[in-house]
């Protein structure tokens, strides 16, 4: 069973605070990813990462960041929270290769 | 770049019939190909992948889906639906090369079972 954890589930802030979004994983896997799906339920690639000191943006502009000092942990950081945040972001990780991505559960995050 | 396609919004099934969602990709090389369910409020769980050999790929909870090159389709399929299967499901298509840079994902098939 894959193991990989997003904290919190959900999150409602107020504009301006900074927030960070954690994601965990037990399997091991170099490779991890944030995802930004937004109510039309269509997914984005905001980050992603190759392993220990590796990130990289993806296909969609963010103004967040993402650090990945662990191989398991790879959080994702919004400094100052605006309502155009208010999305689900999920986290993926895969062993890379010939490999399927595993998901978290998502963080659903409100910005008011 | 590559891209997916997954042409319906909103597909209306009744329970018990069968069921075929569509997706289509478009990628230079040989692609890999995914498709993923996502319940409400839930993240993504994989149905099935295709990587090479057969193309009539068999999955979870009773799915299948068939890779046609000649056609760069990859639809899911299911002879028999129940009311659990209402859900998003969303088609994949990753880089043949192993690279980091994530999946590419459609936009959804959102799937209502009538009873």
């Amino acid at each position: 069973e894959a193991d990989i954890y997003q904290t919190p589930r959900y999150l409602v802030i107020g504009t301006g605070k900074k927030i960070t979004l954690e994601c965990s994983q037990t399997m091991g896997h170099d490779k991890m990813y944030w995802y930004q799906q937004d109510p039309g339920m269509e997914l984005h690639l905001i980050h992603y990462s190759y392993g220990v000191n590796s990130t990289e943006k993806g296909d969609l502009s963010s103004e967040s960041t993402v650090s990945r000092i662990r191989t398991e942990h790879f959080p994702l950081t919004l400094e100052s929270a605006r309502p155009s945040h208010t999305s689900q972001y999920l986290c993926a990780s895969s062993a890379g290769g010939y490999t399927e991505a595993f998901f978290g559960q998502g963080t659903r995050l409100t910005v008011v | 770049a590559q891209s997916v396609t997954q042409p319906d919004i909103h597909i209306t099934v009744s329970e018990g019939a069968s069921l075929e969602l569509r997706c289509n990709y478009s990628y230079g090389a040989t692609p890999y190909l995914f498709w993923y369910v996502q319940s409400p409020g839930q993240g993504l769980q994989l149905l099935l992948k295709y990587f090479s050999g057969d193309t009539l790929v068999q999955g979870i909870k009773g799915f299948e889906a068939e890779f046609k090159r000649s056609q760069s389709s990859f639809n899911l399929r299911k002879p028999s639906v129940h009311w659990s299967d209402a859900a998003e499901y969303f088609c994949a298509v990753g880089d043949s090369g192993g690279g980091a840079d994530g999946l590419t994902f459609g936009k959804g098939t959102h799937l209502i079972i009538q009873p």
